[in-house]
């Protein structure tokens, strides 16, 4: 596609329920990463892969958070058993390799009710 | 650990007036650094990457400096407009071994660009 694509824009999710956030990165990009970004902070790191290989997970901030990327393009954040202070901008980047510019998606607006 | 700075968290400034947002961090052995504005309810735009082999970019009014023994940036924007307005991004990749793709981000600086 044209750039990143994220989906749903916004989701409101219900504490302890699971959510599956998308993201479709730019056709062609090997890199793929997770930030997440909360109101008036920089966006920070939660994982990446290059292809289907997650390269470093050290981000994520405990083990309710996973990615996935099975085929290299398309790839899943889920947050299992949301809880309140999981509210936050997730966003998705993609660059053509490891270290070069990165592209971000407009990310998706997390709320837990 | 590498942390990002940019001071002062927001600036407001009268139209066509020329200005520098700063940036600096704290660790000098860096791959390169991009600069992104983000607009509200909107992703974020990159707007230019400085290799750390690099002191500058340029790209239309946009000037982005590096001066990496000093663990700083500068972005120049010339002629500010009001669609200037938005929240500007530095953000550093760390030079290292291993996986190390990441960007640090700093929190932002909010620009008002006044009519």
């Amino acid at each position: 596609g044209a750039g990143v694509s994220q989906s749903p824009r916004y989701k409101v999710t219900k504490r302890g329920q699971d959510v599956a956030l998308r993201c479709d990165p730019i056709s062609g990009h090997v890199s793929l990463y997770w930030y997440r970004q909360a109101l008036g902070q920089g966006p920070e790191f939660l994982t990446y892969f290059n292809y289907e290989a997650q390269q470093d997970k050290s981000g994520l901030p405990n083990d309710r958070f996973s990615a996935e990327r099975p085929e290299g393009s398309i790839s899943t954040l889920t947050i299992q058993r949301t809880e309140q202070r999981d509210s936050a901008m997730y966003r998705c980047a993609s660059a053509l390799w490891d270290l070069t510019e990165a592209f971000f998606g407009q990310g998706t607006r997390l709320t837990v009710v | 650990k590498q942390e990002v700075t940019q001071i002062p968290a927001a600036l407001s400034v009268p139209e066509g007036e020329n200005l520098v947002l700063n940036c600096s961090f704290t660790d000098s052995a860096i791959y390169n650094l991009q600069w992104f504005r983000q607009d509200p309810g909107k992703g974020l735009t990159s707007l230019l990457l400085i290799q750390s082999s690099q002191r500058e970019q340029t790209s239309g009014r946009l000037n982005a400096s590096l001066d990496k023994s000093s663990g700083r940036s500068t972005l120049y924007i010339a002629a500010s407009q009001p669609g200037d307005s938005a929240t500007y991004l530095c953000a550093v990749r760390r030079l290292s071994t291993g996986a190390n793709s990441k960007l640090t981000f700093g929190k932002g600086i909010t620009l008002s660009v006044r009519p």
